[in-house]
């Protein structure tokens, strides 16, 4: 089973600044398998990014992914109110076939 | 417009029974792999159970195999769960979502309660 572990936890930023989240693999994982969501309070999951680096529909530019193997990272360029929330990376594999990380709480500071 | 709307949850004793359901419209269902994704109160969210678009092929996490079984109507653009040998760590919100390699749409979910 690949595990997937986010940091931080928690991060704690103001609006205006960059968001940096990590998501680090126990395996390699294919690019093409490993996806962004946000979920805010009561709210469903939104997917954000594919692909490790493709947006989803109706996605801000200011949304972006990196990363590949074992190490991957979401950035938001400049955070609005709006993207305070957990995010999750998620992915796809062999046995079993999808997980997701933890979670990464961004609080307003 | 996309929908996936669930239904179905509830309170119900360990050891029990739960048939969920997902109505879809607004996108070709028949052409989509499809989830069962579940999230514990206060906690993050865990992959339960997915279904090809035939039907032809079903895959589950570990611990709920053998005690719940996917299953789609196409005919009826329908996902259900059933849902048996309930326990109390199975209690979560239950949401139904599309897709093999990630998932872009989601319903609203369904509680879940498993207690005595």
């Amino acid at each position: 089973e690949i595990v997937l572990t986010q940091s931080p936890g928690t991060l704690s930023l103001s609006p205006g600044e960059r968001a940096t989240l990590s998501c680090r693999a126990s395996q390699s994982v294919s690019s093409s398998y490993l996806a962004w969501y946000q979920q805010k309070p009561g709210q469903p999951p939104r997917l954000l990014i594919y692909g490790a680096s493709s947006r989803a529909t109706g996605i801000p530019d200011r949304f972006s992914g990196s990363g590949s193997g074992t190490d991957f990272t979401l950035t938001i360029s400049r955070l609005e109110p709006e993207d305070f929330a957990v995010y999750y990376c998620q992915q796809y594999g062999s046995s079993p076939p999808i997980t997701f990380g933890q979670g990464t709480r961004l609080e307003i500071k | 417009e996309v929908q996936l709307v669930e239904s179905g949850g509830g309170l119900v004793q360990p050891g029990g029974s739960l048939r969920l359901s997902c109505a879809a419209s607004g996108f070709t269902f028949s052409s989509y792999w499809m989830n069962w994704v579940r999230q514990a109160p206060g906690k993050g969210l865990e992959w339960v159970a997915n279904i090809k678009q035939d039907g032809s092929e079903k895959y589950y996490v570990d611990s709920v195999k053998g005690r719940f079984t996917i299953s789609r109507d196409n005919a009826k653009n329908s996902l259900y769960l059933q849902m048996n040998s309930l326990r109390a760590e199975d209690t979560a919100v239950y949401y139904c979502c599309s897709g093999l390699y990630y998932f872009d749409y989601w319903g609203q979910g369904t509680l879940v309660t498993v207690s005595s």
